[in-house]
């Protein structure tokens, strides 16, 4: 089953302790990204990556660090969490060359207390 | 302005009507226009694509979309309770690197 999968799906955790979300995708996708989604602000980018090693900075990324050393893998890393880091967090890939259809991940629900 | 807007609703309506979902864009280099569906905590889901003017039908959803206008909308026909969720329009930036979210329009379908 073609699909974007994260882990883990729920995380709470106290301020300054270093994690990372794992987002993973079995479609071949070049294109991957992370984004948080806070009521009345939707969905903001943090990160993407467009390919291979090749990663770019999004709307919000303050805070947050991603690499991409595999296709298929696109893990996020908050090295010292604060409360304001305290979201829903989205992993999503898709394709570059025909179509620009997005897939997301389930979601990770994180809590920074 | 914003780069996506979308009347956050509740857009009521009763079962087995039609619903429109409307949203406005600002990038004039947007190319590819995408609407998703939310439910209420889970991940947004892809339900159309729209790449040139005009309509293109899917089942019970069509999508429209105005390049001139920055203009692009959803309709829901037959619409059943379980369409009850936020609609999420999203544009493609100029560059092809992201996707542009409106907030979302919340749809509530009465039985």
């Amino acid at each position: 089953e073609a699909q974007v999968t994260q882990n883990p799906r729920y995380l709470i955790t106290v301020t300054g302790k270093k994690l990372t979300v794992t987002c993973s995708q079995n479609m071949n996708h070049e294109y991957m990204s992370w984004y948080r989604q806070d009521p009345g602000l939707g969905l903001r980018q943090i990160y993407y990556s467009m390919n291979v090693e090749v990663t770019d900075k999004g709307d919000v990324p303050e805070g947050y660090k991603v690499s991409r050393k595999e296709k298929r893998n696109f893990p996020l890393i908050l090295e010292s969490p604060s409360p304001n880091q305290t979201s829903l967090y989205f992993c999503a890939s898709r394709g570059t060359l025909t179509t620009y259809e997005q897939y997301f991940g389930p979601g990770t629900r994180l809590t920074v207390t | 302005q914003k780069e996506v807007e979308q009347n956050s609703g509740p857009l009521s309506v009763p079962e087995g009507a039609i619903a429109s979902l409307n949203c406005t864009y600002s990038d004039r280099g947007s190319q590819s226009f995408f609407w998703y569906r939310q439910y209420s905590g889970k991940s947004p889901e892809l339900i159309m694509s729209i790449y040139s003017n005009g309509d293109k039908e899917d089942g019970r959803f069509t999508a429209q979309l105005n390049k001139a206008s920055q203009y692009v909308s959803l309709l829901i026909r037959d619409s059943q309770p379980s369409d009850s969720a936020t609609y999420l329009c999203a544009p493609m930036n100029t560059g092809f690197q992201k996707l542009v979210f409106g907030t979302g329009t919340r749809l509530l379908v009465s039985p």
